[in-house]
């Protein structure tokens, strides 16, 4: 079955710090992989995404996220976080062919202090 | 990027009614749009996936009566919750996507349900 864990349900920076988000998956096959965040009362924004190619994709806002298929991982990063960056960040999956549904994780709730 | 525009952003309506939310895609054409329901504290369930012109597929453990899902047009789907209680109240996000595999499917800001 298709799975993402995120580990962190809570992760609490101070700004200017750097920041991991862990996301680790387990998928049949080769999948999709998206970070999105979301803003409180708001939608989901994509922050990047892997299809295949370089494993260390770049998306916006300064965010990385790297793929690992050895360790079923796709984590973010961000070298230096703003105030805002606070947020619920989600990771999801999704399968290569048509249709395209997406699983999510739980995300995780990153708290900025200055 | 492309635009999906979700109405209302928040709705209020009481136990029993039935409530309408509208998803668009403004400058796209959307070959498949998804539903998702979000409880507090937790995250995204897809609730079913639709594709223009044809029915619904809907998730295991969703009410297909009571989640009634029309794509009728390829800028326009619309998820009704049919007589609505209390437990129904969530937030309820589309997505849409224009077509082919491995595209981006694109959000819509959410409408926050509430039956009272």
């Amino acid at each position: 079955a298709q799975s993402v864990t995120q580990p962190d349900i809570h992760i609490t920076v101070s700004e200017g710090a750097s920041l991991e988000l862990r996301c680790n998956y387990s998928y049949g096959a080769t999948p999709y992989l998206f970070w999105y965040v979301q803003s409180p009362g708001q939608g989901l924004q994509l922050l990047l995404k892997y299809f295949s190619g370089d494993t260390l994709v770049q998306g916006i806002k300064g965010f990385e996220a790297e793929f690992k298929r050895s360790q079923s991982s796709f984590n973010l990063r961000k070298p230096s976080v703003h105030w805002s960056d606070a947020a619920e960040y989600f990771c999801a999956v999704g399968p290569m062919e048509y249709g395209n549904k997406l699983v999510f994780g739980a995300g995780t709730i990153l708290r900025v202090k200055s | 990027g492309a635009v999906v525009s979700q109405h209302p952003s928040w709705v209020i309506c009481k136990s029993g009614t039935s409530v309408k939310i509208e998803c668009r895609s403004l400058d796209f054409q959307a070959t498949t749009m998804f539903w998702y329901r979000q409880f507090p504290k937790q995250s995204l369930m897809l609730m079913a996936t639709s594709n223009e012109g044809s029915k619904a597929t809907y998730e295991q453990g969703v009410e297909k009566d009571k989640f009634l899902i029309n794509h009728a047009s390829l800028t326009l789907s619309t998820l009704t919750v049919t007589s609505a209680h209390p437990e129904d109240s969530s937030f309820y996000i589309c997505s849409a996507r224009e077509g082919l595999v491995g595209t981006e499917a694109f959000f819509g800001q959410g409408t926050r349900l509430t039956v009272v």
